[in-house]
């Protein structure tokens, strides 16, 4: 079975420029998360959904970011204008229903903003 | 809210046993979860434990005490391919997602 899949896997962008992150979770999970990475903070939960709706947003850092589910299949993180404190690795995770679940993460998007 | 802790790093020799501690203090608990990440790679599962005790899984074994905030991920035999980061997870009662802790660098030496 094919896992999460993310795109692009780097990209290096000049601040102010939109940054746009893609997602598939894996087939029949429904359950997305956004987390991103870095080494001050480790890793962080941006935000997650629930059958396409965003449920937590809380960790969200400011209005620049925004993430969309359009459908099952699909998600994206955006980064309005970027800046370099952006600069980080961001995860996407998808589970499936069922407590036990555990969550299982795509190779990621490593982010430069210069 | 929640606090996750654990160590930065530890050095280990091959052949070796190894512990990785993680305390964690939440408002409410229901299970925590140790992954494996190796240098530019994703975080991948390792172990689970939502009730206390020892869960053992091939060389690797994690242990929870609900009432103490504390678990503990055991790693028998080290072999050089274990140099990686491990991250310990709470999971809330209240919802889905993972928290995770820092981290712990692992550096197995020969």
């Amino acid at each position: 079975d094919a896992g999460v899949i993310q795109s692009p896997r780097h990209e290096v962008t000049e601040m102010g420029q939109e940054v746009t992150l893609r997602c598939k979770p894996i087939s029949g999970h429904d359950y997305l998360f956004w987390y991103r990475q870095t080494m001050m903070r480790g890793l962080e939960l941006l935000i997650y959904f629930n059958n396409n709706v965003p449920i937590d947003d809380s960790g969200m850092p400011e209005d620049r970011f925004s993430a969309k589910m359009p459908n099952a299949s699909f998600s994206t993180l955006k980064i309005q204008p970027s800046e370099p404190r952006d600069s980080a690795v961001y995860f996407c995770a998808s589970r499936g229903q069922g407590w036990g679940n555990t969550i299982y993460f795509g190779e990621g998007s490593w982010l430069t903003v210069v | 809210g929640q606090n996750i802790d654990q160590p930065t790093e530890m050095t280990a020799t091959e052949g070796a046993i190894v512990q990785i501690n993680c305390t964690y203090q939440t408002s409410g608990f229901n299970g925590l979860f140790w992954y494996q990440q190796h240098a530019g790679e994703a975080p991948t599962f390792l172990s689970y434990n939502v009730l206390d005790g020892l869960e053992e899984k091939g060389r690797f074994s994690s242990f929870l005490s609900r009432s103490k905030g504390y678990s503990y991920l055991l790693l028998k035999e080290l072999q050089m391919k274990d140099s990686a980061s491990y991250l310990c997870a709470v999971r809330e009662d209240s919802g889905y997602a993972l928290n995770f802790g820092k981290g712990t660098s692992l550096l197995v030496t020969p």
